[in-house]
C-alpha cells in the first residue's frame, strides 16, 4: 500500500522568510503533483514532477523531485501572506498507466504565513 | 487550464434522504473521473474511479451500494449519497483527467451536511 507523508503539518512562519516542506513516500514512482488549496475550495494544481530531478518554479515556490529517497520539496521562498493555504503532494504508482491512475494524496501542510 | 464544473456547492439536507452531485466536463470529453472525499482539517480520500461507459471502482471501505456513481456520457459524472446520515457530512470532490495528460483537474467541491 503506498503511503505519503507531508512534514511539517502545520507552518506558521512570517513573511519575508524561506521554508521547505517534505514529501515522502513509501513506494516506487516517478509522478509526483503538488497541489494548493484555500479554505473551502478545492484544489489548485501547482506542479507535476515527472523524473529523477526533476525541478519547478513558479514565482516563489519551487518543487522538486528525487525519486532514489522517495521524497519530494516545496520550498518557500521569501513569504508572503498570499501563499497561506494547504499544501497536498500526491503521488501516482509506478505501475499505473501513465496519466491514468489514482493519485494518492499525503497529509496536508496547512500553512500559515503571518505579516 | 481545463474547466470541471460541480454542483451543487453546498447542500444540507435531512437524514435518510438521497443527495445528487453533479460533476461536468466543459472543456474536454473525459473517460475517466474520479470521486474524492474531504473530512475537515483531512486530506482527500479517493472514494471510486468512474469510467464512462462501465460500472465504477470503488475503494475498499467504500459502500458501493450507499455511493451510486453513474458515468454515463463523456462529459458528465454523478455521485449519490443515497440514505445520507451525519456521519457522510463531508467535502465531496471530483476530479477529471485531461485525454493525453497528466494533470487531474479537481472541481470546486460539494460541501454536504447531513442534519
Amino acid at each position: 500500500e503506498l503511503k505519503v507523508e507531508q512534514n511539517p503539518l502545520f507552518l506558521s512562519m512570517q513573511e519575508g522568510k524561506n521554508y521547505t516542506i517534505y514529501c515522502n513516500y513509501s513506494t516506487t514512482s516517478d509522478r509526483l503533483y503538488w497541489y494548493r488549496q484555500d479554505p473551502g475550495k478545492s484544489l489548485e494544481s501547482l506542479f507535476v514532477l515527472l523524473s529523477n530531478g526533476a525541478v519547478k518554479q513558479e514565482g516563489r515556490l519551487m518543487a522538486s523531485l528525487d525519486t532514489k529517497a522517495r521524497l519530494s520539496t516545496l520550498h518557500i521562498t521569501a513569504a508572503v501572506h498570499d501563499l497561506s493555504a494547504t499544501y497536498f503532494c500526491a503521488v501516482e504508482p509506478a505501475t499505473s498507466n501513465f496519466g491514468n491512475e489514482k493519485l494518492t494524496f499525503g497529509t496536508g501542510t496547512r500553512l500559515t504565513i503571518i505579516p | 487550464g481545463a474547466v470541471v464544473s460541480q454542483h451543487p456547492s453546498w447542500v444540507i439536507c435531512k437524514s435518510g434522504t438521497s443527495v445528487k452531485i453533479e460533476c461536468r466536463s466543459l472543456d474536454f470529453q473525459a473517460t475517466t473521473m474520479f470521486w474524492y472525499r474531504q473530512f475537515p482539517k483531512q486530506s482527500l480520500m479517493l472514494m471510486a474511479t468512474s469510467n464512462e461507459g462501465s460500472k465504477a471502482t470503488y475503494e475498499q471501505g467504500v459502500e458501493k451500494d450507499k455511493f451510486l456513481i453513474n458515468h454515463a456520457s463523456l462529459t458528465l459524472s454523478t455521485l449519490t449519497v443515497t440514505s445520507a446520515h451525519p456521519e457522510d457530512s463531508s467535502f465531496y470532490i471530483c476530479s477529471q483527467l485531461v485525454p493525453g495528460g497528466n494533470i487531474q483537474y479537481f472541481g470546486a467541491g460539494t460541501r454536504l451536511s447531513v442534519l
